[in-house]
């Protein structure tokens, strides 16, 4: 059974680093053609990708963001992690992570259940 | 890279069939054939419909379908019931990601 859980704080001031984990189990970091990546949704608004890191530890980020994102893994944790500096209200959004396998294209087959982080002073 | 453009709002009858359009550029929807579909509803993570434009992951009802004509994708779904009314998102890759500003559905 495959699952993701993303963790991380609920609340963090304007001009902070923020720090988000996915711990995922039923599938390994380091089989061929995976890939775990992050998706944020602000309240009431559309999905927004913002990066992805592959088996072999490429890393994809959201052209608009790259220059606030980081996202490494540590597959001995089964864990992915993405930092986002400087963080600002519009920030504010619900984070998922969410697999990708080859067999499913460049679609994200499993997610998380998210985790509403606010920005706010 | 701008987001894919979405009809906002969509509604049917139980029993009738919607089209969901997601219209891109020749950098995205148009250059590959990695078009996804998304449901979500209130309060819950996406579920994955549609992928590489028209193929379903198993447990997805044939109701749902996909296609795409240049630089626009489509979902269809026939056959509607009360259970699809939900949000729906496109998401083509383009050397990156970017999805559509979603579409809520609605069954009359």
């Amino acid at each position: 059974q495959i699952t993701l859980k993303e963790s991380g704080p609920t609340l963090v001031k304007p001009t902070q680093t923020l720090t988000l984990t996915c711990t995922f189990s039923g599938f390994s970091l380091s089989t061929s053609g995976v890939g775990v990546g992050w998706i944020r949704q602000p309240p009431g608004k559309a999905l927004e990708w913002l990066a992805l890191i592959y088996w072999d530890d490429d890393k994809r980020y959201s052209p608009s963001l790259k220059s606030r994102l980081t996202i490494t893994k540590d597959t001995s944790k089964n864990q992915v992690v993405l930092t986002m500096t400087n963080m600002d209200p519009v920030d504010t959004a619900t984070y998922y992570c969410a697999l990708q396998r080859g067999r499913f294209g460049e679609a994200f087959d499993y997610w998380g259940q998210g985790t509403l982080v606010t920005v706010s002073s | 890279q701008s987001a894919l453009t979405q009809p906002r709002s969509v509604s049917g009858s139980p029993g009738q069939s919607v089209t969901i359009s997601c219209t891109g550029t020749s950098s995205d929807v148009g250059g590959y054939n990695y078009v996804s579909w998304y449901q979500q509803h209130p309060g819950k993570a996406p579920k994955l419909m549609i992928y590489d434009v028209s193929k379903r992951p198993s447990g997805v009802p044939d109701r749902f379908s996909g296609s795409k004509s240049g630089n626009t994708a489509s979902l269809t779904i026939s056959g509607l019931q009360a259970e699809d009314e939900a949000d729906y998102y496109c998401c083509s890759y383009a050397g990156s990601y970017v999805f559509g500003g979603g579409t809520k559905l609605t069954v009359l």
